[in-house]
Parts: structure tokens; sequence; C-alpha cells
């Protein structure tokens, strides 16, 4: 266990809706990490946060949105999804200050995610 | 931009045995991060191990321990006494001081033979 928890585990959904993941990072981490793992695309890299502001952008549609609350939690949504949505989001965080290992990044278990 | 490659898309090895996966990467970065993450059939992204750019002794964990020739920009992983559940698929992942997003290769899918 990572100690990297997200939720919900699955999420089937149609055409056009709208959905929120949910992370919370490890205790004490300030960086939250966002990443998509599709079988054609593999894993990319979507967004980064640290302690509530945007930190880093990588491949994320303008659909998808995040923000990371004062608490540290994180929240991705993705609106007007498509089929080619569908796909494995993990949420990963890491201490992102100084210290031993700050940088490793720690995953959750994953969303996924079947548009319909 | 940073590019990882694993040019082994599948591998097997005999239980007890040892295995070595390849990775090579590029990146303009001087401070850099190179990692290993093992991904079972569960799906869960496990961190096997790390390596930092500026060390030039190569990482161990257990049975598992890194080749890195930071010249050749090449990070191998190996895996010694080979068990059951080393059975995965295998991501090389580079991050850069300047960002830290992991860069990810496609993947090494591990079979071990009992």
């Amino acid at each position: 266990d990572s100690g990297v928890t997200q939720t919900p585990k699955h999420l089937i959904t149609a055409t056009g809706q709208r959905v929120t993941l949910r992370c919370s990072p490890r205790s004490g981490d300030l960086s939250v990490y966002w990443y998509q793992q599709s079988l054609d695309q593999g894993l990319q890299f979507l967004i980064q946060y640290y302690n509530g502001e945007e930190r880093a952008k990588g491949n994320i549609l303008e659909r998808f949105s995040a923000q990371q609350f004062p608490d540290l939690h994180s929240e991705l949504n993705l609106s007007s999804l498509e089929l080619g949505d569908s796909a494995l989001y993990f949420c990963a965080s890491s201490v992102g200050t100084s210290g031993e290992d700050w940088e490793t990044q720690y995953f959750g278990p994953g969303t996924r995610l079947l548009v319909l | 931009a940073q590019t990882v490659t694993q040019s082994q898309p599948e591998m097997s090895v005999q239980e007890a045995e040892t295995v070595t996966l390849s990775c090579t990467y590029d990146t303009s970065e001087s401070d850099y991060y190179l990692f290993w993450y093992k991904q079972p059939p569960s799906r869960q992204m496990i961190l096997v191990i790390r390596q930092e750019a500026y060390k030039q002794q190569n990482a161990t964990e257990n049975r598992f321990s890194v080749n890195f020739q930071k010249a050749a920009k090449s990070f191998s992983l190996k895996i010694s006494d080979s068990q059951l559940g080393d059975a995965a698929m295998y991501f090389c992942a580079l991050s850069g001081a300047g960002s830290y997003q992991l860069t990810f290769g496609k993947g090494t899918k591990l079979s071990v033979i009992p």
C-alpha cells in the first residue's frame, strides 16, 4: 500500500457526461500528479499540483481540469467524455520539497474509467 | 523533451534465474532521476528502485539492482533469483530536475516460468 488513495476504483459512464476523480496523497506529501494510462498512448502525464498551485501541465485536454484543495487532496474533472477517454487514471504524490527521496512519486491504485 | 525507450516488449525468465531489462533515455537536463516501476495484473504501479543521476554508485534493493551508464544514457534493471511474483509489466521512467513529471517507456512484460 503506497498510502495514496483514489476513488472511485471503477467508473462507467456515457459519452458527453462529466465525472470527477478524487485523490488523497500520502501524509506529508505536497505534490500531486495525474497520469493517464491507455492502450494506445501508454502512460502520459496530465498535470501536477504543488501545495494548492498548478506546477506543470502535460498532455491534458481542455475538457479536463484539476485542482488541489487546502487539505491537499486533488480532483480531476473530465467533461464532455468521449469513447477515447476510457483509460486508467492514476494519481501519484511526492514530498515535493527537500529531503531524502523528495522527488519520488508513489502511485495510487488508479481509477478505471469506461465511457460507453 | 525527454524520451525513454524500452526495446524489449516481452521477456521471460526461469524461476530462480537472473534477468536484465533494458532502458535507454534522452534528456537535456544535467540533474535528473531514473526509476523502475512494476505493474502487476492488479494494475497498481509499484516503485521498484530509483537512481539519482549525480550518484555514480548503482542502486540496489534486495534482489533488484540497476546498471546505470550515464554517458551511454542507459539504465537497465537486473532481477536476481526471479520469483513467480516478479511477473509483471516493468516501466522505466525519467524525471528531470526542472519539471518532475515522469516520462515513461512503453514497458517490458516479464513472464516467470516455474
